[in-house]
C-alpha cells in the first residue's frame, strides 16, 4: 500500500533548467495538490487538481505548471528553474466529502537551484 | 496575506506535562480544521481534525478545542512524551477541497 509517491527524493539544478516533480496515488483519490515548504512560511498551495482534467492555482503559481495525466498522477513542471525555487516539495492527495476530509501527502522532493 | 496563523515558532515542554499549541484563522467560511505532525525528512501527516460546526474532538492523548468567535483553534497534548517531539502544523479545508496550512510549531518534548 504505497498511498502517495514522489519522485525524485532529491534535485539539484541550475538556474534556468528545467525539470518536472511526479506524483502518483493509489488511494483512488479525485483531488491531488502540489505544495512547497520554506522556513517559517510553512506549506504553501502552489497547483490543486480538484478532478481529473481540472487545475486550479493555489497561493504560489507562478514559475510553475501542473498536469493531470489521469486520476492516479499528478506533475509539477519547472520550465525555468530559479533560486527562489528551491524548496522541499510536497505532494498531497484526498476524496473530498462532507465528513472528516484529511490529505494523504508524500514523502517530499528536495530541490535546490544554484 | 496568510489565512492560517500559528504565532509560536517553537515550544518546549517537559515529558508528562501538557503541550498547548495554538493556530488562529481570518476565514469563517472554513469547513474544517486540521493537525497534522511532521518530522524530519517525511511528509506531514494527519493527526486529529474538527467540524467547524463542533467546538472539541478528542482522541487519546490528543484534543483540539475550536473557538469560533475569536477564530481560534488549539491542540492539547496530555500527556507530552519525546515522541511527539516534531512540527505540528494547523490546517483549514475550505469548500471541502482546498487547504490551507500555517507555518507550523517545532515542539520539543524533554526527557
Amino acid at each position: 500500500n504505497a498511498g502517495v509517491t514522489q519522485t525524485p527524493k532529491f534535485q539539484v539544478l541550475k538556474t534556468g533548467q528545467s525539470m518536472t516533480l511526479q506524483c502518483a496515488q493509489d488511494m483512488n483519490h479525485n483531488s491531488m495538490y502540489w505544495y512547497r515548504q520554506d522556513p517559517g512560511m510553512g506549506l504553501r498551495l502552489i497547483y490543486y487538481s480538484a478532478s481529473e482534467g481540472t487545475t486550479d492555482k493555489g497561493e504560489v503559481p507562478n514559475g510553475y505548471n501542473v498536469s493531470r495525466l489521469n486520476k492516479r498522477e499528478f506533475s509539477l513542471r519547472l520550465e525555468s528553474a530559479a533560486p527562489s525555487q528551491t524548496s522541499v516539495y510536497f505532494c498531497a492527495s484526498t476524496y473530498p466529502g462532507t465528513g472528516d476530509t484529511e490529505a494523504f501527502f508524500g514523502q517530499g522532493t528536495r530541490l535546490t537551484v544554484v | 496575506d496568510q489565512q492560517v496563523k500559528q504565532n509560536s515558532p517553537s515550544l518546549s515542554v517537559q515529558e508528562g506535562r501538557i503541550s498547548i499549541l495554538n493556530c488562529d484563522y481570518t476565514n469563517s467560511m472554513f469547513d474544517y480544521f486540521l493537525w497534522y505532525k511532521k518530522y524530519p525528512a517525511e511528509g506531514p501527516t494527519f493527526l486529529i481534525s474538527i467540524s467547524s460546526i463542533k467546538d472539541k474532538n478528542e482522541d487519546g492523548r490528543f484534543t483540539v478545542f475550536l473557538n469560533k468567535s475569536a477564530k481560534h483553534l488549539s491542540l492539547h497534548i496530555v500527556p507530552s512524551q519525546p515522541g511527539d517531539s516534531a512540527v505540528y502544523f494547523c490546517a483549514a479545508l475550505f469548500n471541502f477541497n482546498k487547504f490551507y496550512f500555517g507555518s507550523g510549531t517545532k515542539l520539543n518534548v524533554k526527557p
